[in-house]
């Protein structure tokens, strides 16, 4: 039961272009929502979050962007970087709970090319 | 910056065996976790610490599992007696309150 999918298990694109990653959800409940971006033999490492009251985030190169009728939310990575090929996963959780576990997508392969 | 640190970095055991997983979380951080990721798969949640207990655990965390802080600083996952299928990338995470929970690097356990 796959409650955070990301569809598309790699994205090109090149230097200097806009990254978009995208992201779907099946479980109402959620309402906090997170980008991860993992390279090889590390942990993921936090990019960017986004709770269910805001449609969008912002922070540098990085938008989060959060359609909830849609239950769909996306990653912008404007300038794309080299720097960026990574793993980036999807992840949401119910807010609500502090323990609340994280669900995670499969990721999608972002490769930069210079 | 303070970061989540995780030992050993690989792990390599005889199925049957037990084996310990350690994890010291970010020092003021109240809630403290384990996923799992096997190769080429997702990550996936294991079990969830809060105030000294398990407070939530999935399907996968059976008996085999144990979680502790003996001292206030390591988070350690035990597993009991090892198999196969346990091989996997066995990541900690810790956060402070309701935000996002940062991840140490994880250990690669490889049963054979």
């Amino acid at each position: 039961d796959q409650q955070v999918k990301q569809n598309s298990p790699s994205l090109s694109v090149q230097e200097g272009r806009i990254s978009i990653l995208n992201c779907d959800y099946t479980n109402s409940m959620f309402d906090y929502f997170l980008w991860y971006k993992k390279y090889p033999a590390e942990g993921p490492t936090f990019l960017i979050s986004i709770s269910s009251i805001k449609d969008k985030n912002e922070d540098g190169r990085f938008t989060v962007f959060l359609n909830k009728s849609a239950k769909h939310l996306s990653l912008h990575i404007v300038p794309s970087q080299p720097g960026d090929s990574a793993v980036y996963f999807c992840a949401a959780s119910e807010l609500d709970s502090g323990n609340t576990p994280l669900v995670f997508g499969k990721g999608t392969r972002l490769s930069v090319i210079a | 910056e303070p970061e989540v640190t995780q030992t050993p970095s690989h792990q390599v055991t005889q199925m049957g065996q037990e084996v310990i997983l350690r994890c010291v979380p970010i020092s003021n951080h109240l809630y403290f976790y384990w996923y799992r990721q096997i190769l080429g798969q997702k990550v996936e949640f294991l079990v969830s610490f809060y105030n000294n207990e398990i407070s939530e655990k999935s399907e996968i965390f059976d008996d085999q599992f144990s979680v502790e802080r003996p001292d206030g600083s390591n988070f350690t996952l035990k597993i009991r007696s090892t198999k196969l299928e346990d091989s996997a990338m066995y990541f900690c995470a810790s956060k402070l309150e309701r935000n996002e929970q940062f991840f140490g690097p994880g250990t690669r356990l490889t049963v054979l």
